[in-house]
Parts: C-alpha cells; structure tokens; sequence
C-alpha cells in the first residue's frame, strides 16, 4: 500500500515563529487532507487539498501532487497551534481507505 | 451540514468485559463509515470500515468487531476486553464525492 512520511517528527516552536510540516507520500493520489489533533485528541480538518495551495488565516498548505508532497505552513505560531498534525491520503482501488502518515508533534512554547 | 457523533467520550473498563462504542453521523445518507484506533503516541490504525448497512471489512485481526444496523450508525464492540484493547477509539466519514474526513471527538478507552 502507499507510504506516508511526515517530517519532522517533532517540533518546538517559541510562540510567534513560522514552520513548514512536510508530507511524502509514495504513490500518486487524486485528495490529500490536513489534520490537527488538538490535546485532547479530537482531529480537526484543516485542508482538503488535492493539488495548488490554499490559505486559512495563519495556515496555508501546498501540495504538488506530480512531485508527490505536501507542506504545511504556520505563521505566527501560538500555544493553541500545538498538538499533532497529520497528512493523509487514499489508498488506491476502492473504498475508500485512506492511509495516515506518521504525524508531527509540534509543541509552542510562550 | 454534516455532523457525526461519536460516545462516550472516555470509558474504563474491566479485562473480560463486554464493549460498545457507537457513532452516528447526521446530514448525509449512505456515508462510508470508519473506525480507527489510535495507541500510545500518534499513528492511527484502521480497524473497520463499511461502504452499507451491514457490509463490514476488518483490516487488522483483533478482538473487536463491528456493525452497521442503520444506514447512519456503525457500532465498534467487543465480547470481552483485553488490556490491549486500551486506546483512543475515532470514528469518521467520508463524503463520496471527493473522499474529505470528518471524526468524531472519540473515545478513550482504558481497560484495567
């Protein structure tokens, strides 16, 4: 099945700085999506992002599908932006399936 | 809008006792269904999926089962827990239109 690294594993951000989260992925995929899991461990969609860039206030994503990754970027960071991000993508045939790559655990620190 | 729900939130539970986990999603009709768990640290593992009322697929062999009576509700159980069985239990689905997740708040269960 297809394979799906995120980078870097960890991370410790002082509140206010940038960060770019990365998501390889080993086969070609048609829908990718970002996820935040917050503390307590509810997961919140941040984008549904196939392909090009999109922009949700201090976050953007970009996702060159040909070149088979993904990045997440978060400016300004803040405390409440820590948690676990995860990058996923469907399996391919039917179904459906969808894989998840292995996260990065960002920490923010004021 | 579509939403799904997913309870309890939190649960403690003898070894050998029986299980059930329900998740209901709102606003959208013949979803496909998920259940996923989640162990110590951060990977999510898919234990069952279902595509209709009562067509269910496992992908990991375990001590767990699921159900779909209702086109809306899918069911995660199990006859008796196992200390292995400890986790944070999520629900999702997904939109058939372009396969975007949605998760319930899940359910963390610890088995002692």
């Amino acid at each position: 099945g297809i394979q799906v690294e995120q980078s870097p594993p960890d991370l410790i951000l002082q509140e206010g700085a940038n960060s770019t989260l990365r998501c390889n992925f080993s086969d070609s995929v048609n829908n990718l999506q970002w996820f935040h899991q917050n503390p307590w461990g509810q997961l919140i969609n941040l984008f549904y992002i196939p392909s090009g860039t999109k922009q949700n206030g201090r976050l953007s994503a970009t996702t060159v599908a040909t070149e088979r990754y993904s990045l997440l970027y978060i400016s300004s960071s803040q405390t409440t932006d820590s948690g676990v991000y995860f990058c996923a993508v469907p399996n391919s045939g039917g179904y459906q399936k969808v894989t998840f790559g292995t996260g990065t655990k960002l920490q923010v620190i004021p | 809008s579509q939403t799904i729900h997913q309870w309890p939130a939190t649960l403690v539970q003898p070894v050998g006792s029986p299980l059930s986990l329900e998740c209901t999603v709102e606003g959208t009709s013949n979803p496909n269904l998920y259940w996923y768990r989640q162990a110590a640290g951060r990977g999510l593992q898919l234990l069952f999926y279902s595509v209709g009322i009562g067509q269910i697929s496992s992908e990991v062999p375990q001590n767990l089962s699921a159900s779909r009576p209702q086109d809306r509700q899918f069911i995660l159980s199990s006859k008796k827990l196992l200390l292995s069985d400890s986790g944070f239990y999520l629900c999702a689905f997904y939109r058939l239109m372009n396969t975007e997740a949605f998760f319930g708040q899940g359910t963390r269960l610890t088995v002692v």
